[in-house]
């Protein structure tokens, strides 16, 4: 069974400061891992995602996330926080293999407040 | 670029009424999913389907039922609807690579259910 812990519910920066959100994972198997944002009263967006080979993967809008197997984490940074970040971050596994699909086991979510 | 379109947006439901929830999508994809979101818990996977005239139960199955007649169609039943069913439910598709490993999800805009 897999499983994501996602640190802090709620999470506030200030404009211009470092955002991290963190994410630990338990899986089985070596698993896919993403970040969607969802904006209020909006669908999820994804943000990036990780699936084989380098382990630092870019996404939309300045975000970045490292994957580190040995501490089972996939934090989320971005350099310089904006206005337009707020919202709800959500970490999600799932197992790369066809026979289960894509099943998305996601965290609880982390509201990102950017402050003035 | 409609990805995947969910009707209706909004609907507020007696208790024990039913209703059904409709998922398209017009990627192609063969896997798709329905999930439901409620404050402090994340995503949870309700039912999904791996192709055509096929479903599967997930996290939280029960009071709800599923059918995928067509594979850019997924309906998500509720026979007779609940309080605790108040919930924000999204649909999302997704596929497989060329070399049989799965892609990401995409959601639809969500629908807000409310049962009184």
């Amino acid at each position: 069974a897999q499983s994501v812990t996602q640190l802090g519910s709620h999470v506030s920066v200030s404009e211009g400061a470092l955002v991290l959100l963190r994410c630990n994972y338990s899986s089985s198997v070596p698993p896919y891992l993403f970040w969607y944002v969802q904006y209020p009263n909006q669908g999820l967006q994804l943000l990036l995602k990780y699936t084989t080979g380098a382990t630092l993967v870019k996404g939309i809008n300045g975000f970045e996330a490292e994957f580190k197997k040995s501490e089972t984490s996939f934090h989320l940074t971005k350099p310089s926080a904006h206005m337009s970040d707020a919202a709800e971050y959500f970490c999600a596994v799932s197992d790369p293999f066809t026979g289960t699909a894509s099943k998305l086991t996601f965290g609880t979510g982390t509201r990102l407040q950017v402050t003035l | 670029n409609a990805g995947v379109t969910q009707t209706p947006k909004f609907r507020v439901l007696k208790t024990g009424q039913s209703m059904t929830l409709l998922c398209a999508q017009d990627m192609n994809h063969e896997y798709m999913y329905w999930y439901r979101q409620d404050p402090g818990m994340g995503l949870r996977l309700i039912h999904y389907s791996v192709g055509e005239g096929t479903t599967a139960k997930g996290e939280v199955p029960d009071g709800y039922n599923v059918s995928r007649l067509k594979k850019q169609n997924f309906l998500l039943g509720l026979e007779s609807a609940a309080p605790s069913q108040t919930s924000v439910y999204f649909c999302a598709s997704s596929s497989v690579t060329p070399t049989g490993l799965n892609t990401e999800a995409f959601f639809g805009q969500g629908t807000r259910l409310t049962v009184v």
